[in-house]
């Protein structure tokens, strides 16, 4: 089953642009990219998701590589809001939806 | 607003009790799941379900069940809990239809349900 690799953590100033990156080299053509977020003592939080194109939303946008190996969730002004773990996550046609450890964010005022 | 709740925030019960989890749904979606949350490890997948009386094993089912009687409603039971199921349990739903469960759409998270087992 596909899985994703993603640094441990990452620190940001607050206000500039983050670039969180995520490995995926096992995906099949079927598999989806999604992000999710979480901050202490709560459940996850939708982020944004794709399948082949960039995706632009309101919280973020999503960068996928032209061979889909790997993306990158683009926050484009970090805020003391954002600080929270990110899971760079496939799901596949089985139901599989495999959450790693994820990218722990830290945004410096 | 878009809403996943669980039973309990928090709960303490004794090793060999028998243990109900719930999770209600109000967006009429036909997955839901429960997964477990320990540090290092990241969501493990328990069980899933993409309909009302079915559910599939995810990847750590042993010792646990679960029971989806009405499409809002999913049940996590431990039958005879024990110390190494002390854990945060998370419940989710999807509205993708068919057994493609969180693959092309949102998930929608509760809140958690921080499980001791002393």
């Amino acid at each position: 089953d596909a899985k994703t690799t993603q640094p441990n953590s990452m620190e940001s100033n607050e206000e500039e642009p983050v670039h969180l990156p995520c490995n995926h080299s096992t995906i099949s053509g079927t598999d989806y990219i999604h992000w999710y977020r979480q901050l202490p003592s709560q459940g996850p939080e939708y982020v944004i998701h794709g399948l082949t194109s960039n995706v632009n939303n309101r919280m973020a946008s999503l960068a996928i590589a032209e061979d889909r190996k790997s993306s990158t969730l683009i926050l484009h002004r970090a805020t003391l809001r954002d600080a929270a773990v990110y899971y760079c996550i496939l799901s596949n046609t089985g139901n599989q939806f495999y959450f790693g450890t994820g990218t722990s964010l830290t945004v410096i005022p | 607003d878009v809403k996943v709740t669980q039973s309990s925030r928090y709960l303490v019960k004794r090793t060999g009790e028998k243990v109900f989890l719930e999770c209600v749904q109000d967006m009429d979606h036909e997955n839901m799941f429960w997964y477990r949350q320990d540090p290092g490890l990241g969501l493990r997948l328990i069980y899933f379900s993409y309909d009302v009386k079915m559910k599939e094993k995810g990847d750590i089912p042993e010792g646990y069940s679960v029971s989806r009687e009405k499409k809002e409603r999913f049940s996590l039971i431990l039958e005879s809990a024990s110390t190494n199921q002390t854990s945060m349990y998370l419940c989710a739903s999807s509205g993708w239809p068919g057994r493609q469960g969180l693959a092309g759409s949102p998930g929608f998270f509760g809140p958690g349900t921080r499980l001791t087992v002393l």
